[in-house]
């Protein structure tokens, strides 16, 4: 069975400071694919990151990085330089081998304070 | 990224009406769509997968008489809540795959569904 495990219910962190946000996973699918998604709290669900299970390198998608270890996994998202705008609920999401289907964290909520 | 749409983005009704809610993806086409329902301060729970010209698929105790979903073209999936209750307040939130690399999902921005 998949699983997806955000271990932090909720994150602080300072304006133009760096934050990670925690995700690990487990799996038997030999090939998945992870996502973050940010949700605030106008309800949207946006798409930030991608990570293939097979991708050499991390993910980066201007502010967003994904610190992914395969042999741990753990599929982290960095958000550097920190904007209020980035409090929200942050979902980190897997979609396994030969499946539509989304498995969803229990999310992050992060709060940027001044 | 690819733009999902969906309306209303809020409905009040009164229990035994039913409720359509429509999903468009506005710039590519999407033959598979899901809808997802979300508890306050939960995550996302899926409770079908719209498939274009065919049935939909529902997950594990989602009543399918009771939430309807027709994908009636490339571009539109609806989701009737047939005669609404209570219970049946929340957000519903559909989301549409773009086939791809990635195949990744983009979100509508929801629908809050009060019943009276």
């Amino acid at each position: 069975a998949q699983k997806i495990t955000q271990t932090q219910p909720g994150m602080f962190v300072q304006e133009k400071e760096a934050v990670t946000l925690d995700c690990t996973y487990d799996t038997s699918d030999p090939s998945y694919g992870l996502f973050w998604y940010k949700q605030p709290s106008s309800g949207e669900m946006i798409f930030l990151i991608y990570q293939g299970s097979y991708d050499q390198q991390n993910a980066t998608e201007g502010r967003y990085s994904l610190n992914f270890q395969k042999a741990r996994k753990s599929a982290n998202l960095v958000i550097s330089a920190s904007q209020l705008g980035d409090s929200a609920m942050y979902f980190c999401a897997m979609r396994g081998r030969n499946t539509d289907k989304l498995i969803f964290g229990t999310g992050t909520r992060l709060q940027v304070f001044p | 990224g690819a733009v999902v749409s969906q309306h209303p983005s809020r409905v009040i009704c009164k229990s035994g009406t039913s409720v359509k809610i429509e999903c468009r993806s506005l710039d590519f086409q999407a033959t598979t769509m899901f809808w997802y329902r979300q508890f306050p301060k939960k995550s996302l729970m899926l409770m079908a997968t719209s498939n274009e010209g065919s049935k939909a698929t529902y997950e594990q105790g989602v009543e399918k008489d009771k939430f309807l979903i027709n994908h009636a073209s490339l571009t539109l999936s609806t989701l009737t809540v047939t005669s609404a209750h209570p219970e049946d307040s929340s957000f519903y939130i559909c989301s549409a795959r773009e086939a791809g690399l990635t195949d990744t999902q983009y979100f509508g921005p929801g629908t809050r569904l009060t019943v009276l």
